[in-house]
């Protein structure tokens, strides 16, 4: 199963919106409404963001949204915060489960 | 809420095996599935498999079929993976995680990681 392609990095300034995007195929994101987004500060455990496709754990703000469209998923954020600054994996099912190679965000 | 509390740091030779454990603080916590995700220096995560503690049904991913084991004891909550024939591309954080009891259940809950340092 080939890793789902994040771009390396993005960046925005605070207050504006970025979108980072997960493109899969017909097996993964494209088969299955199962995709998750994790936040990952360095050095620190991974943080459940979104599960299947637009679903947000208890605690995490709204300024996070997930979508789909057919092969590609995407994590938008909103109202950018300095906290924001991390990596950001998507992940799929697939029959088994498949990572992104994950997206550094960079606040300006 | 749950905390799952992983076994210590592990240095191990080339073709040396580890075996690293995940215990659920509380393990009234109403979810029976965990995997397993590991990380390597400076890269993305990848999942290696998953396991049920009360059916011990498992699911590795193809990469690691063939030098992977989990198991589960249910009398203390704790899980286990080891990974056998280990060279220095297995030098990574590995993560245990839970969500549900279903394979397709996202990671809500993560351990705090194992580092596993693989060098002659």
């Amino acid at each position: 199963q080939s890793a789902l392609t994040q771009p390396r990095s993005v960046s925005g300034s605070p207050g504006q919106s970025v979108t980072i995007s997960c493109t899969g195929s017909s097996t993964d994101i494209g088969a299955y409404n199962y995709v998750s987004w994790y936040q990952q500060h360095p050095g620190k455990t991974p943080k459940l963001l979104i599960f299947d496709v637009t679903k947000r754990p208890s605690g995490v703000p709204d300024r996070f949204s997930g979508s789909k469209s057919g092969t590609t998923a995407s994590l938008t954020i909103s109202g950018l915060q300095a906290e924001d600054e991390a990596d950001y994996h998507c992940c799929s099912y697939a029959g088994t489960w498949v990572f992104g190679g994950g997206t550094r965000l960079t606040v300006l | 809420q749950v905390q799952l509390v992983q076994s210590g740091a592990e240095v191990k030779k080339p073709g040396a095996s580890v075996k690293v454990s995940c215990k659920a603080s509380d393990y009234s916590f109403p979810s029976y599935g965990f995997s397993w995700v590991r990380q390597a220096p400076g890269q993305g995560l990848e999942w290696m498999g998953w396991i049920n503690i009360y059916s011990a049904n498992t699911k590795y991913t193809q990469k690691f079929q063939d030098r992977i084991s989990m198991t589960a004891d249910t009398s203390t909550g704790t899980v286990y993976m080891e990974l056998r024939s280990l060279t220095s591309d297995d030098t990574a954080v590995y993560y245990c995680a839970t969500g549900g009891s279903v394979l397709y259940d996202a990671f809500h809950i993560w351990g705090q990681g194992t580092d596993v340092v693989v060098s002659s």
